[in-house]
């Protein structure tokens, strides 16, 4: 168990829904990252947030976006889907705010866009 | 751009030979280089890191090596077991952010 968690598990839905995936992080980890996960591909990354601010942005489409509360939970919002969407979406955390530390991972949430 | 390049994408071996996988790196600032395992259906897990000011480190059968000239490191496994058998990713802090190696399916043989 990394201490990380991710919810829902799996999650399907169809084409031009929207969905929100949810993360907390370890306890004491100020950063919450998000990857994407396609079929035997590798991990995009997608946003690093840190104690609530947007850290760092990469791949991420203007569809989606995220959030970090002051609790520290962060949510992914995937609005408009299409089926190139299915995928497992990680989140994982880290101490601090640099990418420069080991990062811990959920167990992801798989969705499938029918 | 951000493209960690990594090799093999597969790699086959008997058991308690040794396996290698390469990676590369695009930015000469970058100062991190973790090495994840993944089993199928399941979350990365971290297995080793490297940071810039290191040149080698070990952890029981696995070591990983780095080249900052050549913007270059590197995952070893001795003595493969079966249970080694997984994807293996390498990723580096790149421009604030953070980026992933396509991948390397390992298969240890009996």
């Amino acid at each position: 168990d990394s201490g990380v968690t991710q919810t829902p598990k799996h999650l399907i839905t169809a084409t031009g829904q929207r969905v929100t995936l949810r993360c907390s992080p370890r306890s004491g980890d100020l950063s919450v990252y998000w990857y994407q996960q396609s079929l035997d591909q590798g991990l995009q990354f997608l946003i690093q947030y840190y104690n609530g601010e947007e850290r760092a942005k990469g791949n991420i489409l203007e569809r989606f976006s995220a959030q970090q509360f002051p609790d520290l939970h962060s949510e992914l919002n995937l609005s408009s889907l299409e089926l190139g969407d299915s995928a497992l979406y990680f989140c994982a955390s880290s101490v601090g705010g640099y990418s420069n530390q080991p990062q811990h991972f959920g167990d992801g949430t798989r969705l499938s866009i029918l | 751009g951000e493209n960690v390049e990594q090799h093999p994408s597969t790699l086959s071996v008997q058991e308690g030979d040794s396996a290698v996988i390469k990676c590369t790196y695009p930015d000469s600032a970058s100062n991190y280089f973790p090495w994840y395992k993944q089993e199928l259906g399941k979350r990365p897990q971290l297995i080793i890191d490297i940071r810039s000011n290191v040149g080698e480190k070990k952890d029981q059968r696995i070591a990983v090596t780095l080249n900052k000239t050549a913007k270059h490191f590197s995952l070893h496994i001795t003595e493969t077991q079966p249970e080694d058998s997984a994807v293996y990713f390498c990723a580096a802090s790149i421009n604030r952010g953070f980026y992933f190696g396509s991948g390397t399916k390992l298969n240890v043989k009996p």
